[in-house]
């Protein structure tokens, strides 16, 4: 089955422990993109990748990070989680170039307290 | 960054009617996406633009890329209970072979009374 996997799903952490949080693709995908969704801000985007070893930051990129080593594979690191990013997070892909039908996760919903 | 403005907010209608949601950006885009969020999932695609005027159906939703392809509409017919859910609006600008990012509205609530 398509799909596009997010773990953990829920995610209760304390302030500056770092975590990543896994997304993975079995699509073969070359475009995969993080977002953070929260109450009345729609979803804004943190970073994207066009390919492997290729990232860039998306509109709200401030402490995160991601790697794209694998094609598959995307995590997305918070090295030092603050409350202000508690919030819900979605990771998409879909094929690059032209038209952008992007296949979104479950979503991994994180409390930093 | 660019921004959509997605109206409305909200909005409760009565089982059978009909649906009507927008967006509008100050920029043009070359590609309008509509996608509805269930509680507890992630986006999933409905329907797809790709062309100024373009009118799609996908059968109850009907979705029409604005001829000045700065706006896009998605329109439920007879809405039934299971429509229910966050309707998103999202234009994308691929310029020469390169894939633009998606920019999303922030979302249209849609509440059912059954």
């Amino acid at each position: 089955e398509a799909q596009v996997t997010q773990n953990p799903r829920y995610l209760i952490t304390v302030t500056g422990k770092k975590l990543t949080v896994t997304c993975s693709q079995n699509m073969n995908h070359e475009y995969m993109s993080w977002y953070r969704q929260d109450p009345g801000l729609g979803l804004r985007q943190i970073y994207y990748s066009m390919n492997v070893e290729v990232t860039d930051k998306g509109d709200v990129p401030e402490g995160y990070k991601v790697s794209r080593k694998e094609k598959r594979n995307f995590p997305l690191i918070l090295e030092s989680p603050s409350p202000n990013q508690t919030s819900l997070y979605f990771c998409a892909s879909s094929w690059r170039g032209g038209y952008n039908e992007q296949f979104f996760g479950p979503g991994t919903r994180l409390t930093v307290l | 960054g660019q921004q959509l403005n997605q109206s409305p907010q909200s909005m409760f209608i009565q089982e059978g009617e009909d649906v009507s949601m927008n967006c509008t950006s100050s920029s043009i885009f070359n590609t309008w996406l509509w996608y509805k969020q269930d509680p507890g999932e992630g986006p999933v695609l409905l329907i797809a633009l790709y062309k100024a005027g373009e009118l799609t159906s996908n059968g109850r939703l009907t979705a029409q890329f604005g001829i000045t392809r700065k706006d896009s509409f998605l329109n439920i017919s007879a809405s039934i209970p299971s429509d229910v859910g966050i309707y998103f609006c999202a234009g994308q600008l691929n310029y020469g072979g390169s894939q633009g990012n998606l920019i999303f509205g922030k979302g249209t609530k849609l509440s059912v009374k059954p």
